[in-house]
């Protein structure tokens, strides 16, 4: 079946990385997003990976995939509390790919 | 070029009634999807629309709620008989057609918060 699971919660300080995790079920997934919610807003793409990449880095965002155990994370150099937001991982599976399936998202605080 | 626009922002309903939200997608953006988000809960895929046909619609529950994108006009969704368990941000994403290069990038409004009473 389809599950993608995050913890809900990281706090870090300022200026230190970020690390936020993703483990999803389905082995036929064909992209894996991040996303971004500040409060009240809607979503905003962050960085995607295709599902042969096993690295993706862009700015301060570097995506790590482990395909064997179905493991993404997000690192987020340099943390600012502008970073403070809640994200999403999401995945896209085959045919489908279009329909989105999105982890509960963890919450992310930083504190100065 | 505006983003994805969703109105109301906000909606409350009384238990029983009609609630209808609205989604104009970016310029040129030709399909659309709508997501329900439950309190502490991810987005879940509701539907698929492109310019009048419903493409894939197996996330909608089987009654009360419909969807359309007309060819002129924003794409709407329409909750009847509205219970409290429809208590939701319903957000709407659109995307470019696609040329089968990076596919169904999806752009999200702000999102409708449903608040049923």
């Amino acid at each position: 079946g389809e599950d993608v699971e995050q913890s809900l919660f990281l706090s870090v300080r300022e200026g230190d990385s970020s690390v936020i995790n993703c483990t999803y079920t389905d082995s036929s997934s064909t992209y894996l997003y991040w996303y971004k919610q500040e409060p009240g807003a809607g979503l905003q793409l962050l960085t995607y990976i295709f599902s042969n990449m096993d690295m993706k880095q862009d700015q301060r965002l570097t995506v790590l995939l482990n395909k064997k155990d179905k493991h993404l994370s997000l690192r987020i150099a340099d943390t600012q509390t502008g970073d403070s937001a809640i994200y999403f991982c999401a995945e896209s599976i085959g045919d489908s790919s279009y329909k989105l399936i999105f982890g509960s998202g963890t919450r992310l605080l930083v504190r100065p | 070029n505006a983003g994805v626009m969703q109105n109301p922002r906000h909606l409350v309903r009384r238990r029983g009634q009609e609630a209808r939200l609205r989604c104009s997608p970016m310029k040129g953006h030709s399909h659309v999807y709508w997501y329900r988000q439950l309190p502490e809960e991810g987005l879940k895929f509701m539907v698929y629309l492109q310019k009048e046909n419903i493409i894939d619609e197996s996330g909608m529950p089987k009654e009360r709620f419909s969807a359309e994108f007309p060819k002129e006009g924003p794409s709407i969704l329409r909750i009847q008989q509205v219970v409290r368990g429809d208590s939701a941000a319903y957000f709407c994403a659109s995307s470019p057609p696609n040329k089968g290069q990076f596919p169904y990038e999806q752009y999200f409004g702000p999102g409708t918060r449903l608040t049923v009473t």
